[in-house]
């Protein structure tokens, strides 16, 4: 099983700060089934980043993702108080399924 | 517009089964997988496996093989997901969730609304 590593465990921001957040494989994974979610208490996630890269729908550009192999990383500019969040990293793999990491929290300070 | 619309809160006892289910609507039911997630209280989401509805095809991952049952029925655009023997660590609440892209596994575009299944003798 693939098991995905996220970083921080809590990042505590302000409004108009950037939040940098790292998840890492246990083996590599495609950057075609790397997604990123955002999840709000008492609501489902939502798809925030498909392909590693790549935004959803409805998704505002300051939500940028990137990386290959073992790293990748969601870059969230000019956090606005919506964007603050629980944030996970999943993966796809023909072996194991899916998998999801720990989650990162985005506190506002 | 795409709904997933998820069954009612459940109680269970230790050891019984639980049956949930999801009413798909505003797309083609066959065309898209469908997850089953799970989240405990205050913990992070866990994949308890998928279903092509076209099909009926499922996959597991080895924790749930031979305790996670998921069925469709195309005649009601429902997918079912049932789980056996249930512990008080089974205490969840439990979403079905759909493929934004039909066979990608690219991610889960659409969330339903959840279910909350406590344990509890």
């Amino acid at each position: 099983e693939i098991v995905l590593t996220q970083s921080p465990g809590t990042v505590s921001l302000s409004p108009g700060e950037s939040a940098t957040l790292s998840c890492r494989a246990s083996q590599h994974v495609a950057s075609s089934f790397l997604a990123w979610y955002q999840q709000k208490s008492g609501q489902p996630p939502r798809l925030i980043l498909f392909g590693a890269s790549n935004r959803a729908t409805g998704i505002p550009d300051r939500f940028s993702g990137w990386g290959s192999g073992t790293d990748f990383t969601l870059t969230i500019s000019r956090l606005e108080p919506e964007d603050f969040a629980v944030y996970y990293c999943q993966q796809y793999d023909t072996s194991s399924g899916v998998t999801f990491g720990p989650g990162t929290k985005v506190d506002m300070k | 517009q795409v709904q997933l619309v998820q069954s009612g809160a459940e109680v269970k006892k230790p050891g019984a089964s639980v049956k949930l289910s999801c009413k798909a609507s505003g797309y083609s039911f066959t065309t898209y997988y469908i997850h089953w997630v799970r989240q405990a209280p205050g913990q992070g989401l866990e994949w308890m496996g998928i279903i092509n509805p076209s099909d009926g095809y499922t996959t597991f991952p080895q924790k749930f093989q031979g305790r996670v049952t998921m069925t469709r029925d195309t005649s009601t655009s429902t997918v079912y997901m049932e789980l056996t023997s249930v512990r008080s660590d089974d205490t969840a609440v439990y979403f079905c969730a759909r493929e934004f892209d039909p066979g990608s596994m690219q991610g889960a575009g659409y969330w339903g609304q959840g279910t909350l299944v406590t344990v509890s003798s």
